[in-house]
């Protein structure tokens, strides 16, 4: 069963640093893409990053750039989101998904997602 | 960078069928989708790629009674015979440079 399996939320203070790990298994995780989307309570979806398969390519919306850090461990068939300068506003649940390639990544596999809370 | 636009609510009997409209933004009337569902309190599901061409393909285990097709600068998504366990949030989603974008969402609320 292909399966994604999000860990490391949690309450965080304003400023303060948090890494969020994903655990892939059932397909050949080197083989893909992989994204993270957040969605703040009550409101829509919002892409956060990608990674390719090896790492080389790495993409971020505006609002995390220089703050977040997306990275991957073939080997451990994990991903991992490393947030820094934590703020309010990026309280959120995150999702992983596993990202399909058609002219684009776009997730086709979901985690149950991890919640983090910013907040003093 | 594209702007997808969805209606943010729709409802439609049980057994009825509704179409849920995402539009994508000038100038990125070619671009492909994806349709992604989300029950309320559970994760996103991936539902289907959608092309310009109205070319789409499911993921696994998505029912039959869900289907796309596309015109212009539309992308649909076609729930047929709806069941109460349709209802929750349509999110489109689009990208550009490996950059992704979703839509803000539909609220689909079977009666």
């Amino acid at each position: 069963e292909v399966q994604v399996v999000e860990s490391g939320g949690g309450l965080v203070q304003p400023g303060g640093s948090l890494r969020l790990s994903c655990a892939a298994s059932g397909f050949t995780f080197s083989s893909y893409w992989m994204s993270w989307v957040r969605q703040a309570p009550g409101k829509g979806l919002e892409w956060v990053a990608n990674i390719n398969q090896d790492g080389s390519e790495k993409n971020y919306v505006d609002s995390v750039k220089g703050r977040f850090t997306i990275s991957r461990d073939n080997a451990k068939n994990s991903l991992y989101l490393q947030m820094n300068s934590l703020r309010a506003e990026d309280t959120a649940v995150y999702y992983c998904a596993r990202a399909t390639y058609s002219s684009g990544p776009h997730p086709d596999c979901w985690g149950q997602g991890t919640l983090v809370t910013v907040s003093s | 960078q594209p702007v997808l636009t969805q209606s943010s609510s729709a409802s439609a009997s049980l057994g009825s069928s509704v179409k849920l409209t995402c539009t994508l933004s000038s100038g990125h009337r070619s671009y492909i989708i994806a349709w992604h569902q989300q029950q309320p309190g559970k994760a996103p599901r991936y539902l289907m790629k959608l092309e310009s061409s109205g070319n789409y393909n499911k993921g696994s285990g998505v029912p039959d009674r869900f289907s796309g097709f596309s015109s212009g600068a539309d992308r649909y998504l076609t729930i047929s015979n709806l069941q109460f366990e349709d209802e929750g949030a349509y999110y489109c989603e689009t990208w550009d440079r490996n950059t992704e974008v979703f839509g803000g969402g539909t609220k689909l609320t079977v009666l």
